[in-house]
């Protein structure tokens, strides 16, 4: 496709139930961050990959947080046991590299009940 | 820690007048800088960008001031249109990842 895209689009799931969330990246595009975005607050970075460099973690709250890419395409990011505080809009991002815009998914909205 | 900073939540202008939107980033390190549009529901759309060798960078309405001084950037758009309503997010990269302002709501009252 064109643009960044991420599946699902909506996901509802039982707290402690593990969810996992994809993320297909514009074609050709290196770099890819993963952020999330709660409710009336502002867009906070989760983990970044570049190429083939080891991915930047620093902003996974918890180790229940993992995400993994494979090569330049597809990646997932991985929630286990959910927490209610793990709801959010979780929004994917890719660039051709650094110094250069990204582009946004439409994100996933989780819910955990 | 919070690199990037929006310190207005929102801001409300007339139509046909100036917005100003502003940004405060921390690190050093960080050598470009971006403004993302939001509207509900939606991902956020690029803007504009402007790298740390330039001051100033224009596209249309839309102009993105740098001050590396100050570490203050900011997004003037001119004239204003009931279509700007959105939230407004600042960015900046550095050698590795991107991270985001918590963005200004943005209203233009027709």
């Amino acid at each position: 496709g064109a643009g960044v895209s991420q599946s699902p689009s909506n996901k509802v799931t039982e707290k402690g139930k593990d969810v996992e969330l994809r993320c297909d990246p514009i074609s050709g595009h290196t770099a890819l961050y993963w952020y999330r975005q709660r409710l009336g607050q502002g867009l906070e970075f989760l983990i970044y990959f570049q190429g083939n460099s080891a991915p930047d973690k620093s902003g996974l709250p918890s180790d229940r947080f993992s995400a993994e890419r494979t090569g330049e395409s597809v990646s997932t990011l991985t929630i286990q046991r959910t927490q209610q505080e793990d709801s959010a809009v979780y929004l994917c991002a890719s660039s051709p590299g650094t110094g250069i815009a990204a582009f946004f998914g439409q994100g996933t909205r989780l819910t955990v009940v | 820690d919070q690199q990037v900073k929006q310190n207005s939540p929102s801001l409300s202008v007339q139509e046909g007048r100036i917005s100003i939107l502003n940004c405060d980033y921390t690190n050093s390190m960080f050598d470009y800088f971006l403004w993302y549009k939001k509207y509900p529901a939606e991902g956020p759309t690029f803007l504009i960008s402007i790298s740390s060798i330039k001051d100033k960078n224009e596209d249309g309405r839309f102009t993105v001031f740098l001050n590396k001084s100050a570490k203050h950037l900011s997004l003037h758009i001119v004239p204003s249109q009931p279509g700007d309503s959105a939230v407004y997010f600042c960015a900046a990269s550095g050698p590795g990842d991107m991270r985001f302002g918590a963005g200004t709501r943005l209203t233009v009252k027709p």
